[in-house]
């Protein structure tokens, strides 16, 4: 089955950096973008930006230009965010998607989700 | 930039009928997508393509629109749609994702 998973919770000081990483399983991962989306406690969902797995092609969140940065390793199905930078704010959970149904110029949805990575930024 | 709007909450009575609305400027141009979202876990779609059903979906889930409005119907509301209900749609580019500030949904 499908399946997206993620690499575990982590605690970062203030000024430090965050690389979280997302593997995928039980489809062709280089044929659907994965897309990165954070959730602050208690709070919504924040559309972070996508990477194209078969060519490394990135879009970013206004919001997040300049401070993520989206990678991905192909031969081992693995998508990989970069978050510089950390501020208090920057505490969530952080999900990579898969992106279905899309075309260039109408995006699609996201199905699945990975299970979610804490990031805590605390001094 | 690009914001969708949602209530932050809707109240019904089991068995009532429930209705959450996205408003944005681009909807006319871009499909919408619901996702349910309980708590500690991960969103799950509930309508794709505005007013598509996923299989394994309830059939008591619906989606519609109207000009700047989509609507997330639940018909028939159990105990077990208590959630939390978020719209996602995109800039009239489609180059932004963008997902409405969700919707407390309680059953009383």
């Amino acid at each position: 089955q499908v399946q997206l998973v993620q690499s575990g919770a982590e605690v970062k000081k203030p000024g430090a950096s965050v690389k979280v990483s997302c593997k995928a399983s039980g489809y062709t991962f280089t044929g659907y973008f994965m897309h990165w989306v954070r959730q602050a406690p208690g709070q919504g969902l924040e559309w972070m930006g996508w990477i194209n797995p078969r060519n490394g092609g990135t879009n970013y969140a206004q919001k997040f230009q300049g401070r993520v940065t989206m990678t991905r390793d192909a031969s081992i199905n693995t998508a990989y965010m970069e978050l510089r930078s950390l501020i208090y704010d920057d505490t969530a959970t952080y999900y990579c998607s898969r992106e279905v149904g899309g075309s260039s110029g109408w995006p699609g949805w996201f199905d699945p989700w990975g299970q979610g990575t804490l990031v805590t930024v605390s001094s | 930039s690009y914001e969708l709007t949602q209530p932050p909450s809707v109240s019904v009575s089991p068995g009532q009928t429930a209705r959450i609305t996205c408003s944005g400027d681009a909807l006319p141009k871009q499909y919408a997508y619901w996702y349910q979202q309980k708590p500690g876990q991960a969103p799950v779609v509930v309508i794709y393509k505005t007013t598509e059903r996923p299989s394994g979906v309830p059939e008591r889930f619906s989606g519609s629109s109207s000009g700047t409005t989509v609507m997330l119907t639940i018909s028939g509301v159990q105990a077990d749609d208590e959630a939390d209900y978020y719209c996602q749609s995109a800039d009239s580019s489609g180059t932004y994702v963008v997902f409405g500030g969700g919707t407390k949904l309680t059953v009383l």
